[in-house]
């Protein structure tokens, strides 16, 4: 099955700052790779998205970049904010069958202020 | 747009008895809905699939005498915990994937059971 990987597991940057979050995949049969944000006591909220017939994808101050040879995806988020705080999973997902969604580990993002 | 619930959002309850967990897609209809458990500090995990008026299919190691999945229509999904136990106390979320946006799952706000 899908084994998708997380890194870092905890980002901490300043106000204004850049993070970067990055993701690998193991199943080439992947072809959609969600991103979610998800505050304390809430369910994962979707905050962008990336098909595999596209290497990147912008809304705003949040990007998404995909490489499909080497099977990793990331998340840019430019001038944070500390709204912005919050854990972030990345996820894929197969073609096939129930399109199940596999999740990462998880990037708990603070921002400071 | 793509809204969904969950009723309630935290419930308490005795030892040996069964809560029931509503999931509602308000804006679309969900064709298939999922269930999700998360612990403290953890990811998602995946327990069951379920599309409208057809049996759930469930993960490896999900007893399904245990968590009940109903997917009466297409836009309610209910999970029922049965004879619940302080182990099954946990953050459980469902989501939701309608015709139009293939792959796309929305996430409701999730239900926080706590089992005494």
């Amino acid at each position: 099955g899908e084994n998708v990987e997380q890194h870092p597991s905890t980002l901490s940057v300043q106000e204004g700052d850049s993070a970067v979050i990055k993701c690998t995949y193991s199943d080439s049969a992947s072809n959609y790779f969600p991103w979610y944000k998800q505050e304390l006591g809430k369910g994962p909220q979707l905050i962008i998205d990336i098909r595999s017939n596209v290497g990147e994808k912008k809304d705003q101050r949040i990007a998404v970049t995909l490489n499909k040879t080497a099977k990793h995806f990331s998340l840019h988020i430019t001038e944070t904010q500390p709204e912005d705080s919050a854990v972030y999973f990345c996820a894929a997902m197969n073609s096939g069958g129930y399109q199940k969604v596999t999740f990462g580990t998880g990037t708990k993002l603070q921002v400071i202020p | 747009g793509a809204v969904v619930s969950q009723h309630p959002s935290w419930v308490i309850c005795k030892s040996g008895t069964s809560v029931k967990i509503e999931c509602r897609s308000l804006d679309f209809q969900a064709t298939t809905m999922f269930w999700y458990r998360q612990f403290p500090k953890q990811s998602l995990m995946l327990m069951a699939t379920s599309n409208e008026g057809s049996k759930a299919t469930y993960e490896q190691g999900v007893e399904k005498d245990k968590f009940l999945i109903n997917h009466a229509s297409l836009t309610l999904s209910t999970l029922t915990v049965t004879s619940a136990h302080p182990e099954d106390s946990s953050f459980y979320i469902c989501s939701a994937r309608g015709w139009e946006a293939e792959g796309t799952q929305y996430f409701g706000p999730g239900t926080r059971l706590t089992v005494l």
